[in-house]
């Protein structure tokens, strides 16, 4: 059972190029979200779905992208990045029942924008 | 404005005792509030969920009470162990909607 998967692990990128960060879960949850980590600030949500082809800005949306094309996958896009998007990003998938709305966390991404 | 505060210092104890950490929260009304663990370099990791109409929860060494009035969860291990250093944050649903909001976290470090 692998959870939820986050590619690549570390990225490095040049301002002004795009990228796109993968998740991928394999637990039939309907709720997905993107937060990013920076030192001090903890997690911050970026854009979340509560469904395919459902998809919602969160706090920080600006300069991200999402969609929702599959219950499994939720791809991540930076359309033009910029040294303030240089951050650890968690995918985070998520159900509701049972405990209620337990959140399962990839392992992160790093991203550093030079 | 909406706010979830944790204590930024670290918390640093010795192994035995009980520590105890604080998630304060401003102009939320959570159907329920939730703890994590995080280690360096990776996710965070589900501990406990709390409800609003529950004021106490337990699992194993853990200890969780959430008082919507003072709208305050502490979170408490007991007999703590250096494996339990870690930094641990608080989140709560944001109006319902599944949107969970995270705190900063505190750090906790056991010292043997």
């Amino acid at each position: 059972n692998a959870g939820v998967t986050q590619t690549p692990k570390f990225q490095v990128l040049k301002t002004g190029q795009s990228m796109t960060l993968q998740c991928a879960q394999d637990m039939n949850h309907e709720y997905m979200s993107w937060y990013r980590q920076d030192p001090g600030m903890g997690l911050r949500l970026i854009h979340y779905s509560v469904g395919a082809g459902i998809t919602d800005q969160g706090e920080v949306p600006n300069g991200y992208n999402v969609s929702r094309s599959t219950t499994e996958d939720f791809p991540l896009r930076l359309l033009s990045a910029a040294p303030s998007q240089t951050s650890v990003y968690f995918c985070a998938s998520s159900y509701q029942g049972g405990d209620g709305a337990e959140a399962f966390f990839g392992q992160g991404t790093r991203l550093t924008v030079v | 404005s909406q706010k979830i505060e944790q204590n930024s210092e670290a918390l640093n104890i010795q192994e035995g005792k009980t520590a105890t950490l604080t998630c304060n929260y401003t102009n939320y009304s959570p159907a329920y509030l939730q703890w994590y663990r995080q280690d360096p370099g990776r996710g965070p990791v589900f501990l406990l969920l709390i409800r609003e109409n529950e004021k106490e929860k337990r699992k194993e060494r853990l200890k969780v009470t959430f008082d919507t009035t003072l709208k305050q969860s502490l979170f408490h291990i007991t007999a703590s162990q250096p494996a339990d250093s870690a930094t641990y944050l608080c989140a709560l649903d944001a109006d319902s909607s599944y949107k969970l909001i995270f705190g900063s976290g505190t750090r906790l470090l056991v010292r043997p």
